[in-house]
């Protein structure tokens, strides 16, 4: 079976640092995406960036990067320099290409960013 | 583009009664879906289609009919609402599989209600 852990329930990070989050999955699917979500309190869900499970090198997008350990089978998501936006609940899923098209998401993380 | 849009933004139905949630995207994307999102929880999928005419079963679909006539629409029916339908509804639409991430471009959602 398919499924995305996220363990930190909350996280504070102070302006202008650098958080991570984590995630590990399960799956026994040699191929597989992963996924980062932003939801801010606003409600809507924002792809951030994406992994594949062939890919050599971590993925990055801006301030967003993705700690990629197969072997670990984690995919934790690191922000560096936090600002006061990026406050909201953060998601980890994964799409287990024999599994389907459709994405398992984790329970998230919520992410405080202070001044 | 409007990307994915969802109708309504909020309803409160009473229990037994019906209603559809309205989705539609202009990407031209092959793959739909619907999730919802229970309080502190990740998104659960309970329809999608990967065409029109062409639509599966998710995780949780008790309680729920999807169609999908056009490429573009891809509605949501509830029939006899109860409280634990009670959630945030999101439609989310996707290209095939091989065309870039294959990442999922998620609508604004729909709080329902059932009391």
């Amino acid at each position: 079976a398919q499924k995305i852990t996220q363990t930190q329930p909350g996280m504070f990070v102070q302006e202008k640092e650098a958080v991570t989050l984590d995630c590990t999955y399960d799956t026994s699917d040699p191929s597989y995406g992963l996924f980062w979500y932003k939801q801010p309190s606003s409600g809507e869900m924002i792809f951030l960036i994406y992994q594949g499970s062939y890919d050599q090198q971590n993925a990055t997008e801006g301030r967003y990067s993705l700690n990629f350990q197969k072997a670990r089978k984690s995919a934790n998501l690191v922000i560096s320099a936090s600002q006061l936006g990026d406050s909201a609940m953060y998601f980890c899923a994964m799409r287990a290409n024999q599994a389907g098209t459709a994405l398992i998401f984790g329970k998230g993380t919520t992410l405080s960013v202070s001044s | 583009n409007a990307g994915v849009t969802q109708t309504p933004k909020f309803r409160i139905l009473k229990i037994g009664q019906s209603m559809t949630l309205q989705c539609a995207q202009d990407m031209n994307h092959n793959y739909m879906y619907w999730y919802r999102q229970d309080p502190g929880m990740g998104l659960k999928l309970i329809y999608y289609s990967v065409g029109a005419g062409i639509t599966d079963k998710g995780e949780v679909p008790n309680g729920y009919n999807v169609s999908r006539s056009t490429t573009e629409d891809f509605p949501l029916r509830l029939e006899l609402a109860a409280p634990s339908q009670t959630s945030v509804y999101f439609c989310a639409s996707s290209s095939m599989p091989g065309q870039g991430h294959h990442e999922q471009y998620f609508g604004p959602g729909t709080r329902l209600t059932v009391t």
